[in-house]
């Protein structure tokens, strides 16, 4: 069955601690992307990839990290130095055509102890 | 640039009747328009697109979206709605000629009363 997978479901930052989610794609998608969702404010870019080692800051990259070394994966870190990172992440993937639709996981929901 | 506006976050409609949320957008050239639908702790499901031709575009489970270039418009209907259809809809838009992801709306949350 082809699709997106996000893990973990659940996680928990402590402070200065960087953590990563994991995303994966099984749909031979050359682009990838990552997305923050807060309530109220839509989902916002935080990097996406177009092709393996190449990616692009979105638009709320500051605190981000990515890395894009396997077409199938596309983790994401968040590191210390983003200070408010409580929010639901949102991986997706595409074709490289701008008429295709993005397909999405089910997400991460990231909290702070 | 390209925005998407979703000028109602909350919409209320009696099961039975019909639904529109609504969408405009602002593209310097021509748009590729999509519809998507969240449910709680979900990623977002496609729903429909709009590339070009016939304005009027059938999606999944009975949505339908009407393209209005001249009101920069792509309104979500539905003609009979059901309790199960109570979500997060986000409209997106992307220019035809940019090579840019998809710019999504705020997003409306419908809630369809039995």
């Amino acid at each position: 069955d082809g699709g997106i997978t996000q893990s973990p479901k659940y996680l928990f930052r402590k402070e200065g601690q960087n953590v990563t989610l994991s995303c994966e794609q099984n749909l031979n998608h050359d682009a990838m992307y990552w997305y923050r969702q807060d309530p109220g404010q839509g989902l916002r870019l935080i990097y996406y990839s177009q092709i393996v080692n190449d990616f692009q800051k979105g638009d709320i990259a500051e605190g981000y990290s990515v890395s894009r070394e396997k077409k199938e994966s596309f983790p994401l870190t968040v590191t210390s130095a983003q200070k408010n990172p409580t929010a639901f992440y949102l991986c997706a993937s595409s074709l490289r055509q701008e008429h295709q639709p993005q397909h999405f996981g089910d997400g991460t929901r990231l909290s702070i102890l | 640039a390209q925005s998407v506006a979703q000028p109602e976050d909350q919409v209320n409609v009696a099961e039975g009747n019909p639904l529109t949320v609504k969408c405009t957008y602002s593209v310097s050239g021509n748009p590729y328009l999509f519809w998507y639908v969240q449910y709680p702790n979900r990623g977002l499901q496609f729903l429909l697109k709009y590339i070009t031709g016939d304005n009027l575009v059938k999606g999944s489970y009975g949505f339908e979206a009407e393209f209005n270039k001249s009101q920069t418009s792509f309104h979500l209907k539905k003609p009979s709605a059901l309790v199960s259809d109570s979500a997060l809809y986000f409209c997106a838009v992307r220019d035809v000629k940019g090579n840019t992801p998809l710019v999504f709306g705020k997003g409306t949350r419908l809630s369809v009363i039995a």
